[in-house]
Parts: C-alpha cells; sequence; structure tokens
C-alpha cells in the first residue's frame, strides 16, 4: 500500500518555467489536499478537492492551478514560476466526513531560481 | 479567525523530560484538534487528535488537554526521549470537512 506518492521529488525551476508537480493515492479518498510549507510559516492550503471533477480555492491559490479528473490523481500545475513560489509542497489525502485523518505524501521540494 | 498560534517555536528537553507545546484558536466553529508530526524530509503524520466534548485525551506518552471557554489546547509529552525530536503542528478544521489549518510548527530537540 503506497499511500500518497508525490513526483517529483527535488526540482528547480528558472523564472517564467510551469511544471506540473504529480500526486497520486491508492487509498480511494475521496478528499485530497495541496499544500505548501514555508520556513516558520507552518502548512498553507493552496487547493482542494472532494471528488473527482470538484476543485476549490484554498488561502493561497494564486500562481497555481489544479484537476481532479479520477479519484486517484490530483495534479498541482504552476504556471510562470516565480521566486515566491519557493517552497516544500505536500500532497494530502482523506476520507469524506468529519475529522478524519488526513495522510500526507513525502513532499516535493522546489527552487525557482 | 482562521489562525491557530502555537508556541513554542523552538523548544529543547532533556530525555526523560516533559515536551510541552501549546496552540490557541479564535474560530468556535472548529471542532477537531489534531497533533501532527513531522521528521525531516517527511511529510506530516497524525500523532493524536481531539474534539471539543473532551478535556483530556491521552495515548501512550501523548496527552492533549483541551480547554474550550479558554480556546486552547496543547501537547504534552511525557518521558521525552530522543526519537521524538522532530517537527509538531497543532492543526484545526470544522465539521463536516477536513480542511485543516495548522499552526506555524514546534522544533523539538530531545537531548540524550
Amino acid at each position: 500500500n503506497a499511500g500518497v506518492t508525490q513526483t517529483p521529488k527535488f526540482r528547480i525551476l528558472k523564472i517564467g518555467q510551469s511544471m506540473t508537480l504529480q500526486c497520486t493515492q491508492d487509498m480511494n479518498h475521496n478528499y485530497m489536499y495541496w499544500y505548501r510549507q514555508d520556513p516558520g510559516m507552518g502548512l498553507k492550503l493552496i487547493y482542494y478537492s472532494v471528488g473527482a471533477g470538484i476543485t476549490d480555492k484554498g488561502e493561497v491559490p494564486n500562481g497555481y492551478n489544479v484537476s481532479r479528473s479520477t479519484t486517484e490523481d490530483f495534479p498541482l500545475r504552476l504556471e510562470l514560476a516565480a521566486p515566491s513560489q519557493t517552497s516544500v509542497y505536500f500532497c494530502a489525502s482523506s476520507y469524506a466526513g468529519d475529522n478524519t485523518e488526513a495522510f500526507f505524501g513525502q513532499g516535493t521540494r522546489l527552487t525557482v531560481v | 479567525q482562521q489562525q491557530v498560534k502555537q508556541s513554542p517555536q523552538s523548544l529543547i528537553v532533556q530525555k526523560g523530560g516533559i515536551s510541552i507545546i501549546n496552540c490557541a484558536y479564535e474560530n468556535t466553529a472548529f471542532d477537531y484538534f489534531p497533533w501532527y508530526q513531522q521528521f525531516p524530509g517527511k511529510g506530516p503524520a497524525l500523532l493524536i487528535a481531539i474534539r471539543p466534548d473532551v478535556s483530556e485525551k491521552k495515548e501512550g506518552r501523548f496527552t492533549i488537554s483541551f480547554n474550550k471557554s479558554a480556546k486552547q489546547f496543547s501537547l504534552h509529552i511525557m518521558d521525552s526521549q530522543p526519537g521524538d525530536s522532530a517537527t509538531y503542528f497543532c492543526a484545526a478544521s470544522t465539521a463536516g470537512f477536513q480542511k485543516l489549518v495548522f499552526g506555524t510548527g514546534t522544533r523539538l530537540l530531545v537531548s540524550p
């Protein structure tokens, strides 16, 4: 059981480039999330999805886009990368319903230079 | 009102001591309060969680104390061990949806 798998683990982007961070889960979870983690700032929610075809903005969505065509996959797209997007990105998933455990991937460390 | 304030930012405890991390919130609609543990290079993992209908929850050496009137909750790690050295995040969410609001994290170092 792989849980939540993120690729790549590390990436360096030049300013203005685009990329997609991949996230897949094999737990048949309805809910999926993207967070970014900056030093001393905790985790901030970028986008979330409550099921295939349904996505919504979190606290810090600017500069990002998502799609959810299947239950398993929830890719995060960065368009026109900026230095402010240098961060560690975590994908997570959980069952639907109240107060269930969120399972996190191992993260993608992105540097924009 | 969506913030969860966490303190201290860092903490050094001797082996066998008690580690205490505190969090405070404003949004009275929050009704689920988990603590996540994160080791370097890993994603956060659920450690223990509490709902506001109880004032304390204990799992092994880890205890959450919850004060609904003060809108505060804390994590106590008894008999702290070097293997507990990690970053700890408190979080909160509202009923019906697991959209966690995280604290800023506490880096715990347990010295041998």
